[in-house]
């Protein structure tokens, strides 16, 4: 299953909503999450089985979507969000990422 | 608290095969459900999983490089080892070692990784 995420690059403001997509080449429901990545840090779970929140994960993030669309949504950004978020799938091997989305500031 | 750490060769040479060991601590590879898995991330790239093994002994990798890996755990040492064959400047990236749970569950707990240099 190949994802596309959109963008692949994105910059916006301390405060500012912002969602991030991710497309599948064929449909399925809820195996996706959502990672976080600083620079020359491991990646670190946001959101699983499309829509659940990982513990201790900031109440700002929320995932949703089924089927071929998912979506990854921060509603106020703060400083430390800045980083890349990738999308993955765990429906059917092999488990396939996104290209990445960069966030940056503007 | 669950941790996991990568250790192998910083540098590799062209056609020699990368030993990769996940020592990890805080959960155990005997618990149903549990599997292990790689990860890598070439430079300034995205993340490739690579292979995966589960508390069953279970294993699954990622067709593209099915003939040039190997994944076994070593239950009694919390250990978990990775090899790839056949090495390229290509295969240079961060590899990472990550947890996750039979389902719909993350990679909910990763290594640091571990940056492997393929090159003469």
């Amino acid at each position: 299953i190949q994802l596309t995420q959109s963008p692949s690059s994105l910059s916006a403001s301390v405060g500012d909503r912002v969602t991030i997509t991710c497309r599948a080449s064929q449909g399925f429901s809820s195996y996706l999450a959502w990672y976080q990545q600083v620079p020359g840090k491991a990646p670190k779970v946001l959101i699983y089985a499309a829509s659940i929140l990982q513990s201790g994960v900031p109440s700002r993030f929320s995932g949703s979507g089924s089927g071929t669309d998912f979506t990854l949504t921060i509603s106020s950004l703060q400083p430390e969000d800045f980083a890349t978020y990738y999308c993955q799938q765990f429906y059917s091997y092999p488990y396939t990422f996104g290209q990445g989305t960069k966030l940056d500031i503007k | 608290q669950i941790t996991l750490k990568e250790s192998g060769p910083a540098l590799v040479k062209p056609t020699q095969t990368l030993t990769l060991t996940c020592t990890f601590s805080g959960f155990s590879l005997t618990t149903s459900g549990v599997a292990v898995g790689w990860i890598r991330q070439p430079p300034g790239k995205a993340l490739e999983w690579l292979a995966l093994v589960y508390w069953d002994d279970e294993k699954r990798y990622n067709p593209s490089l099915q003939s040039r890996l190997t994944i076994t755990k070593d239950t009694s040492k919390n250990q978990v080892v990775l090899t790839m064959t056949n090495m390229d400047p290509a295969d240079t990236a961060t590899y990472y070692c990550a947890r996750r749970r039979y389902g719909d569950f993350p990679f909910d707990y990763w290594g640091q990784g571990s940056l492997i240099t393929v090159s003469s």
